[in-house]
């Protein structure tokens, strides 16, 4: 069985600081990781993806995250935050054995920005 | 622009009643998905579809149907049996049910109880 863990439920950053949002995963065999944005009372919106090519992944709007495998981990990052990135955030895995039935969704971290 | 439409965007069920969900993709992708979110829950699988006329439970299918009679369109149905059915519904497709591929999403329908 697979499982996401998302540390934090509510991060809060200034504005121009670093977001860092934490993801573990547990997985039986090598996992497809996902992070995924929500805004307000919408759908989720993809972020960027690990499917093995490349240990660093670059995604949308200035995010990337690292897939960590000694660590079972795949944090999210972005250098600078924008008032425009305030939204809840969802780490996903997927079974690369095809064996998993959909995602499996980490709870979410809700991302406050302070001016 | 293709994409992922679901209606209504409110809906309000009364005690005894069924009530239905409409998804529709453009996407042409084969494998459509439903997700109950609740809040601090993140999203949690109702059913999924592989194909058309074939679908399976997820983790949480008591409650709820499904019927998959064309490729672009995933129903899903909201029965008097799920006792605590207000939250809100995500719909989402995939091109196929391969692990490596991300899954596209509608906007969400909230369903409350009246």
């Amino acid at each position: 069985a697979q499982s996401v863990t998302q540390l934090g439920s509510h991060v809060s950053v200034s504005e121009g600081a670093l977001v860092l949002l934490r993801c573990n995963y547990s997985s039986s065999v090598p996992p497809y990781l996902f992070w995924y944005v929500q805004y307000p009372n919408q759908g989720l919106q993809l972020l960027l993806k690990y499917t093995s090519a490349a240990t660093l992944v670059k995604g949308i709007n200035g995010f990337e995250a690292e897939f960590k495998k000694s660590e079972t981990s795949f944090h999210l990052t972005k250098p600078s935050a924008h008032m425009s990135d305030a939204a809840e955030y969802f780490c996903a895995v997927s079974d690369s054995g095809g064996g998993a039935d959909g995602l499996t969704f980490g709870k979410g971290t809700h991302l406050i920005i302070q001016p | 622009d293709g994409g992922i439409t679901q209606s209504p965007k409110y809906l309000f069920r009364k005690e005894g009643q069924n009530v239905t969900l409409s998804c529709e993709q453009n996407l042409n992708h084969d494998a459509m998905y439903w997700y109950r979110q609740d809040p601090g829950q993140g999203l949690r699988l109702i059913y999924y579809s592989q194909i058309v006329n074939d679908f399976q439970k997820g983790d949480i299918a008591e409650g709820y149907s499904v019927s998959r009679e064309k490729k672009e369109s995933f129903p899903l149905t909201v029965t008097s049996a799920q006792k605590n059915p207000t939250a809100f519904y995500l719909c989402a497709s995939s091109i196929w049910r391969g692990a490596n591929q991300p899954q596209h999403f509608g906007d969400g329908t909230r369903l409350s109880i009246l």
